[in-house]
């Protein structure tokens, strides 16, 4: 167990359909990373967050977005959604922005689009 | 473009050594991480290089050469349980975007 918490665990939805993803760092980490993992693209980096501000853009779409609350708490919001968006999708967190080497993933949250 | 190239598969006997290699194309390469993610799973850090040379922890070990822009994760006494996939990762400039390889799939035989 890594510390990092996710919901929910598995998300089934239709196309043109809007979701949120919640993740919870572990205690203490100030900086969180969304990754989108898909069999076709593998593990593809979206976006950081550190302390509430964004710090990090990878490969996110613009009908993605994401945000870092006060409580350290985050969450990606998919829109518009499409068969594509299917794929399983982490956070993950570090103590530290500049820890981007050492990161811990949560378990993970498994999207369906129908 | 920024890539990184690892093999697909690789297969290894228990008790062996195995060497999972990964070379990367990048403008402002900061250093490599090597995760594992078993099937069903979430990524594992297992270790991460900045300098060249050899890191080693336990079983595992990773080496990184910056002039060839090559690194790999070394895999000794292996076990049943180390079946699994590992990416390398390559971090960009330390405050930047974080690129992942596509993964090898390790099987290992009894």
């Amino acid at each position: 167990d890594s510390g990092v918490t996710q919901t929910p665990k598995h998300l089934i939805t239709a196309t043109g359909q809007r979701v949120t993803l919640r993740c919870s760092p572990r205690s203490g980490d100030l900086s969180v990373y969304w990754y989108q993992q898909s069999l076709d693209q593998g593990l593809q980096f979206l976006i950081q967050y550190y302390n509430g501000e964004e710090r990090a853009k990878g490969n996110i779409l613009e009908r993605f977005s994401a945000q870092q609350f006060p409580d350290l708490h985050s969450e990606l919001n998919l829109s518009s959604l499409e068969l594509g968006d299917s794929a399983l999708y982490f956070c993950a967190s570090s103590t530290s922005p500049t820890d981007t080497d050492t990161q811990y993933f949560g378990p993970g949250t498994r999207l369906t689009v129908l | 473009g920024q890539s990184l190239e690892q093999p697909s598969e690789v297969t290894a006997v228990e008790g062996a050594i195995v060497q999972i290699n990964c070379t990367y194309q990048t403008s402002g390469f900061y250093g490599l991480s090597w995760y594992q993610q078993h099937d069903g799973g979430a990524p594992t850090f297992l270790s991460y290089n900045a300098l060249d040379g050899l890191e080693e922890t336990g079983r595992f070990s990773s080496f990184l050469s910056r002039s060839d822009s090559y690194g790999y994760l070394l895999l000794q006494e292996l076990q049943m349980k180390d079946s699994a996939s590992y990416f390398c990762a390559a971090l960009m400039n330390r405050d930047d975007k974080i690129i992942f390889g596509k993964g090898t799939r390790l099987h290992i035989l009894p």
